[in-house]
């Protein structure tokens, strides 16, 4: 199946730190999804990409769809320790398949 | 607006018994997605539905894994028999038809020993 690339696997950072990962793949897709996942609980939607070249913010967050449209970033600026957790990005594409990486996990020291 | 409800939470089985997951969408949501996600990984699709038809079984191990979503709402996914590998958190998540965005329930942690 699709392969998404995320990097990096995992972050230890201090808080009030500025944060960035991204997502590859060999394929394009129509959109680009950024969710996180907290221990025992389901993946949580952040943010939402729809076209190449989009930047859209969510709070601290913002996401970027690549311009090649087989690549997102998302960043996290000023962190903080709730936002501990595990990154993943989701890539939809033809059948609407929604495909998923393998997770960025990011640790934030007080 | 409700979100996806599942159930049970938690299971534990022997392997070689049948267990079935319960998966209510949000409401109006056509689009219905059983993942599989194992200790450490990304969620790996299963099945995806479009109302009540399969728009994508690919990756279902259809010799013990089958899933209906009878009238296009609710769906289950049942297992028969279990194998130890099967131990996994089940997501379900749907999605409206315009503007792609799949809301996830809290899954179904399944353990089989």
């Amino acid at each position: 199946g699709q392969q998404l690339n995320q990097s990096p696997q995992s972050m230890f950072i201090q808080e009030g730190e500025d944060v960035s990962m991204n997502c590859t793949s060999s394929s394009i897709f129509n959109t680009w999804l950024w969710y996180k996942q907290d221990p025992g609980e389901g993946p949580v939607l952040l943010i939402a990409l729809y076209k190449a070249g989009e930047l859209t913010s969510n709070g601290r967050l913002t996401a970027q769809f690549g311009i090649t449209r087989k690549d997102s970033f998302l960043n996290i600026s000023a962190s903080i320790p709730s936002d501990v957790g595990i990154y993943f990005c989701a890539g939809l594409r033809g059948g609407n398949m929604l495909t998923f990486g393998g997770g960025t996990r990011l640790m934030v020291k007080p | 607006e409700a979100g996806v409800a599942q159930s049970p939470r938690y299971k534990i089985i022997e392997k070689r018994q049948s267990v079935a997951f319960w998966c209510n969408p949000i409401s109006g949501h056509a689009t219905l997605y059983w993942y599989q996600q194992i200790l450490g990984q990304g969620p790996k699709l299963l099945i995806q539905f479009q109302n009540n038809g399969v728009v994508d079984d690919s990756q279902l191990p259809k010799d013990r894994f089958s899933a209906e979503r009878l009238k296009g709402v609710d769906s289950t996914l049942k297992i028969q028999p279990a194998k130890l590998e099967d131990s996994a958190v089940y997501l379900c998540a749907s999605s409206p038809i315009l503007r792609w965005k799949a809301f996830f329930g809290q899954g179904t942690r399944l353990t089989v020993v």
